[in-house]
């Protein structure tokens, strides 16, 4: 199984380009989630989704949309890039929408710098 | 805002010493979890225990949690250059279980 995949693994964005993270598991779970990794921050909760067609958002969303059409895919769209996005970005995954007893299976993340 | 801290930021031991680094977070919680990264790589799951427990053993690794105190440990014994990595504590909280929150991270250095 490849797991959480992340695409591309490294993107150099100009101010106000917009693009799209990719990330798909094949795991088949409920919870997909992106966080973004800044130095001296750990990790930020951007959006989640529990199911397929259901998101909502985390502690940080502002500038950032997802959608969940299927179990496998959930994409994270910058609107218009700004240099305060640079951070590397994570895709992670768990059986269950509720964490209870499942952990998350995390990709190896996309490395973003807007200049 | 960040639920978990952990304690110390940086750690520097010898190969063969023993490693604890601690966890204080602010709400009650469903679980707490801890998570080892990699350099330059994803988090990867360690263990997970849960608001009911009070002590949880994996290979090398053993976590506390005192709810009474909010706060976890993780020890990490006989320790190697290979637990060279960044460790991160999360907790599940009551009523937001959906939203994992992570602290900043303990920076662990095993020296050969």
């Amino acid at each position: 199984n490849a797991g959480v995949t992340q695409t591309p693994k490294f993107q150099v964005l100009k101010t106000g380009q917009s693009m799209t993270l990719q990330c798909a598991q094949d795991m088949n779970h409920e919870y997909m989630s992106w966080y973004r990794q800044d130095p001296g921050m750990g990790l930020r909760l951007i959006h989640y989704s529990v199911g397929a067609g259901i998101t909502d958002q985390g502690e940080v969303p502002n500038g950032y949309n997802v959608s969940r059409s299927t179990t496998e895919d959930f994409p994270l769209r910058l609107l218009s890039a700004a240099p305060s996005q640079t951070s590397v970005y994570f895709c992670a995954s768990s059986r269950t929408a509720f964490t209870y007893n499942s952990p998350l299976h995390f990709g190896n993340g996309t490395r973003l710098t807007v200049t | 805002s960040q639920q978990g801290e952990e304690d110390p930021q940086a750690l520097s031991i010898q190969e063969g010493e023993n490693a604890t680094m601690n966890c204080s977070y602010k709400t009650s919680i469903n679980n707490l979890q801890w998570y080892r990264q990699n350099s330059g790589r994803g988090l990867v799951h360690l263990i997970l225990i849960r608001s009911n427990e009070r002590e949880k053993h994996s290979g090398r690794l053993r976590v506390t949690l005192d709810t009474s105190k909010k706060s976890s440990s993780l020890l990490i014994t006989a320790s190697r250059a290979a637990d060279t990595a960044s460790y991160f504590c999360a907790t599940a909280p009551q009523g937001g279980s959906e939203k994992l929150v992570f602290g900043k991270g303990t920076k662990l250095t095993v020296n050969p």
